[in-house]
């Protein structure tokens, strides 16, 4: 069964911190790894697309990079503010789509002053 | 700016009433989707269209219907609302279909009581 599993599956940071959030996922083989942040009572709004090519991609604060062989990705969240409290998702689509998206579940991130 | 809206933001209704969800975007997509998102889930899809007359089911179809007569407008309909039903519901657009990006709304929440 494909799955994306996300951790931690919340985090509480103080401003100007750095942290990192993780993505598992089991789809095989992927076209893409994206990361969406969902701030509260809003839509996804994408940060990040990574290519099974790609190790690594950066939009400002944030960097995504990706392990293929083990499936793995993060996302890197440098000099935290406090909007960056959100919750983060991360979404792998498989080669042969087959009409599908996979979302992890997220993680709540909240950065306190 | 090309935008995607859904409304109502927010409705209460009563279980068996019929329920119609709008979504409307301007983005000129070919590619719209309708997704529910509940606690401890990923977002889910419900139905997909590819364009004006084409109606797909996704994974949890059950209970809803969409219709597309144009490209801007996919309306997600609940024939008869049940509490399972209880859900924020996002709709998205895609220049690509599954391959491409995904613009999502800023959600429906749906209590059916």
């Amino acid at each position: 069964k494909n799955q994306v599993e996300q951790s931690p599956q919340s985090l509480i940071i103080l401003e100007g911190k750095n942290c990192t959030l993780q993505c598992n996922y089991t789809v095989s083989p992927f076209s893409n790894l994206r990361w969406y942040k969902q701030d509260t009572g809003r839509g996804p709004v994408s940060l990040t697309i990574m290519t099974f090519s790609e190790n690594t991609k950066s939009n400002g604060r944030y960097t995504a990079t990706l392990d293929a062989d083990t499936k793995q990705s993060s996302l890197h969240i440098t000099a935290s503010q406090l909007s960056d409290s959100a919750s983060y998702i991360c979404v792998v689509t498989p080669l042969n789509s087959g009409n599908q998206f996979y979302f992890g579940t997220g993680t709540s991130l909240t950065v306190i002053p | 700016d090309a935008e995607i809206t859904q409304s109502p933001r927010h409705k209460i209704t009563e279980t068996g009433r019929q329920v119609t969800l709008a979504c409307h975007q301007t983005w000129n997509h070919n590619n719209m989707f309708w997704y529910r998102q509940d606690l401890g889930h990923g977002l889910r899809l419900i139905h997909y269209s590819y364009g004006v007359q084409d109606t797909n089911k996704g994974e949890v179809s059950d209970g809803y219907s969409v219709s597309r007569s144009n490209t801007e407008d996919l309306p997600l309909t609940l024939e008869s609302a049940a509490s399972s039903q209880t859900s924020v519901y996002f709709c998205a657009s895609s220049e690509f279909g599954f391959a491409g990006e995904l613009f999502f709304g800023e959600g429906s929440r749906l209590t059916v009581l």
